[in-house]
Parts: C-alpha cells; structure tokens; sequence
C-alpha cells in the first residue's frame, strides 16, 4: 500500500458545527502533515507529527485542533471556523523526521464553511 | 516574503520538446529541494527530489538541476508528453524534508 488516504472528500459545515477530517497511511511512516492550500496558492504547513507527538505546529488558530491516536492515523477536528477556512485540506506523510524523505500526499478533503 | 517563487505562472511545450520550469529561492539553509506534479481535485505527486550537496539528479524524463550560488533550481522533462499537462510545485526544506515552503507553481500545458 502506498497511498495516503483522506475522508471526507468534501466537507460542508456551519460555523457552529463540529466536524473532523481523517487521515491515514499504511506505508509505515512515522512522520505525518497536515496543510492547507486556498485555491491558486501553493500548499501552507499547519502541523507536523513525528512517532505521534505534535513536533511543529505553524501558529494555527486554536479552532483547529490535530490528533494522532496511531502512527498510521490522523485527524484534525474543527470547530467553530470562520468562512475564510474554505479551503482544501492536504495530509501528507514521510518515513520519518530523518534526512531526505520526500512527503507523500493524499488527495485532500475540499471543506467550505458556511 | 515568498522564500521560493516560482516566476512562470505558466508555461506551453509541443509534445516531444523539452520542458523546463524553473524555480529561485532566498534563503540559503534551504538543503532539500523537491518538485511536485498536481492535478486538479488531487493531492500533489512527487517527481524528484536534490540535496544540496549534488547540483544535478535525473529520474528518467526528469531531471533536475540545482545552481547553488544563483539558489536557482530548475526541472527539465524531456521529451514532454500530454499527460504532463499539470501544475508543478517546486517545494525546498531547510531540515531535510520536513517542513516544505512551496513555491506558487507553474502550469504546464503540453500540445499534441
């Protein structure tokens, strides 16, 4: 298996609702991202998780919230957002925090917050 | 201030022809450079990567160059085809791949 996988595919919500977005990878990768890519720009860093611990979170507001619970799943749970987090939500995985792995990414999940 | 820019929003190569994209960076820590193929509605798919210490690695139709000292890196398809019609990101890491700064991308139209 050498794909990462990420559900929904598209998510509609509310500013009110609580939703979360799934990641997983069964490549044995003990490193894992998430970002985010508003359209015609480049893919932004939001967190990075190295053998479960968050390593690097990129000042996201605290309405994103990131979730490990095994090294081949992860989660972003989300509440409360505001319209302009409408965005594609990009997971990414890499062997692991060492030298020279290249990230491998899923497909996304679409998300527009009403 | 964009670290990696890409200057070429777009870019049209006739099948057969070579393509090259290029890509500038500012910040001389930067030691893994990386190119990445996306589709519309997909995740981004990696091509190839270079560390700093090489200044040219080739995949097949792909090969990349990186000129330290211009911090300039560039990716050369050859020959181009039409299923490389896409957008591609170069992307560069100042601690080996773990935290990438993409550049805007650059849409390559390949004619038949």
């Amino acid at each position: 298996d050498t794909e990462v996988t990420q559900t929904p595919k598209h998510l509609v919500m509310g500013m009110t609702n609580k939703k979360s977005l799934k990641c997983e990878q069964h490549m044995g990768h003990r490193a894992m991202y998430w970002y985010k890519q508003k359209a015609k720009k480049p893919p932004e860093l939001m967190f990075v998780y190295s053998y479960e611990k968050l390593s690097i979170n990129e000042s996201v507001p605290s309405r994103f919230s990131p979730e490990c619970p095994n090294s081949s799943l992860l989660n972003l749970h989300l509440h409360a957002l505001q319209p302009e987090d409408s965005a594609l939500y990009l997971c990414a995985s890499s062997r692991n925090r060492g030298r020279w792995n290249e990230q491998f990414f899923g497909p996304g999940t679409r998300l527009t917050v009403l | 201030d964009q670290q990696v820019k890409q200057n070429s929003p777009s870019l049209s190569v006739q099948e057969g022809r070579i393509s090259i994209l290029n890509c500038d960076y500012t910040n001389s820590m930067f030691d893994y450079f990386l190119w990445y193929k996306k589709y519309p509605a997909e995740g981004p798919t990696f091509l190839i990567s270079i560390s700093s210490i090489k200044d040219k690695n080739e995949d097949g139709r792909f090969t990349v160059f990186l000129n330290k000292s211009a911090k300039h890196l560039s990716l050369h398809i050859v020959p181009s085809q039409p299923g490389d019609s896409a957008v591609y990101f170069c992307a560069a890491s100042e601690d080996a791949g773990n935290m990438l700064t993409f550049g805007g991308g650059t849409r390559l139209m390949v004619k038949p």
